[in-house]
């Protein structure tokens, strides 16, 4: 049983652009979250999908954006990047009952020069 | 707001047992997480409590809650060099819409000495 994946592994962009980074679910999970995690700090969380819909978001501003697929994956849409977006971007996946126990993928590390 | 508070670091030799501290400020967070998150990798979830729990013990793992302090620790004993990674506490709090996220605390680096 696959876990949690996420691509790329790592990615460089340059301030002003767009980037999109992906999340699939462990199996049998519906609810995805994203956490941005800086340099020497815990994650800090950024927004949940469950049924293709963005359902609860923390103070992120809206240049990042999201979506959540009918197969559950989701992606993260980060627009006009800046520098301090530089860092560690984690998917979780979770099961909506009971719990609700966040498992998280390796990660995707980029890079805002 | 909530916040979650650990101690920044924490140095043991192998074989010690290794105690590592959390204290959350949500009264209403019903579970509480530990993960580890070796160097450039994800976090790995170890073990997480209920709060209507006072303690949990998985293999060489111990976790204890007090809730009045809103304090929890985190014992490892038998401390390996693999142990050696940074530990996150993170309190599950229901938001709003009724859906649960994590806060975490700024994590403790826990070195392993041989």
């Amino acid at each position: 049983d696959a876990g949690v994946t996420q691509s790329p592994t790592h990615l460089i962009k340059t301030r002003g652009q767009q980037v999109t980074l992906r999340c699939s679910p462990k199996s049998g999970h519906d609810t995805v979250s994203w956490y941005q995690q800086a340099l020497g700090q815990g994650p800090q969380f950024i927004f949940q999908y469950y049924e293709e819909e963005e359902r609860q978001r923390g103070n992120f501003p809206d240049r990042f954006s999201g979506h959540q697929f009918p197969n559950y994956s989701s992606e993260l849409n980060v627009n006009a990047l800046l520098l301090g977006d530089s860092a560690l971007y984690l998917c979780a996946s979770s099961f909506t009952s009971g719990s609700e126990t966040q498992y998280f993928g390796p990660g995707t590390r980029l890079l805002v020069l | 707001g909530e916040d979650v508070e650990q101690s920044l670091f924490l140095s043991v030799r192998e074989g010690d047992s290794s105690v590592i501290n959390c204290t959350y400020t949500d009264s209403s967070s019903t579970y509480l997480y530990w993960y580890k998150q070796e160097p450039g990798a994800g976090l790995q979830l170890l073990t997480y409590i209920f709060s209507n729990m006072d303690m949990k013990q998985d293999q060489r793992l111990t976790v204890l809650l007090n809730k009045k302090d809103k304090h929890l620790s985190l014992r490892i004993a038998d401390t390996q060099t693999g142990d050696s990674a940074i530990y996150f506490c993170a309190e599950s709090i229901r938001g709003d819409t009724g859906r649960r996220a994590l806060t975490f605390g700024s994590g403790t680096r826990l070195q392993v000495q041989p």
